[in-house]
């Protein structure tokens, strides 16, 4: 199993411009969720899926989009990137809801300028 | 929300002494409580858990225990070594509280040789 994968793995954008951050999985887990790691600020949970198809807001949603079309699926999307979304992103998925292991996936460090 | 609070920020130990990493939470609902290190430039990785109903739980020299009623938990690492040095993240979560896993902001530790 490859486990938890995220594309790309660094990216820088121009303020204003629109990405999609992509996040797979192959364990067959129905949570998904995105978080940003800042420095001194742990890991705040953006969005998150308990299932295909339901999506739900996080701690810092403003900005950001998901959709849960497939079980294995959670692109995060930035519809007009600004300064204060340069941050690590993680991708995260679990067996059932959040009270499981969160296995994360590698990360993607995004650049805003 | 819950809101969860981590002490200290950076702690810098002896090689072979102890580690003690406290946090405290705010919702009383909150019953999964899971630690996760992360080693600089990784994803987090969980290290140990412990659920509402038991007071605390080992596993080798790490150890976790929980006091519900002061709402707050605490990791014990025994016998530090140079490769225990990371981030340190509590986390909990409430089930009904939409399934939020909230972290909180991280302790450095730093095991001197």
């Amino acid at each position: 199993n490859a486990g938890v994968t995220q594309t790309p793995k660094f990216q820088v954008l121009k303020t204003g411009q629109s990405m999609t951050l992509q996040c797979a999985q192959d364990m067959n887990h129905e949570y998904m969720s995105w978080y940003r790691q800042d420095p001194g600020m742990g890991l705040r949970l953006i969005h998150y899926s308990v299932g295909a198809g339901i999506t739900d807001q996080g701690e810092v949603p403003n900005g950001y989009n998901v959709s849960r079309s497939t079980t294995e699926d959670f692109p995060l999307r930035l519809l007009s990137a600004a300064p204060s979304q340069t941050s690590v992103y993680f991708c995260a998925s679990s067996v059932g809801q959040g009270f499981d292991e969160q296995y994360f996936g590698p990360g993607t460090r995004l650049t805003v300028t | 929300g819950e809101n969860v609070e981590q002490h200290p920020s950076t702690l810098s130990v002896q090689e072979g002494d102890s580690a003690v990493i406290k946090c405290t939470y705010s919702d009383s609902a909150s019953n999964y409580f899971p630690w996760y290190k992360q080693e600089l430039g990784k994803r987090p990785q969980l290290i140990i858990d412990i659920r509402s109903n038991v007071g605390e739980k080992k596993d080798q020299r790490i150890a976790v225990t929980l006091n519900k009623t002061a709402k707050h938990f605490s990791l014990h690492i025994t016998e530090t070594q140079p490769e225990d040095s990371a981030v340190y993240f509590c986390a909990a979560f409430d089930n009904n509280a939409g399934n939020m896993l909230t972290f909180g902001g991280g302790t450095r530790l730093m095991v001197k040789p």
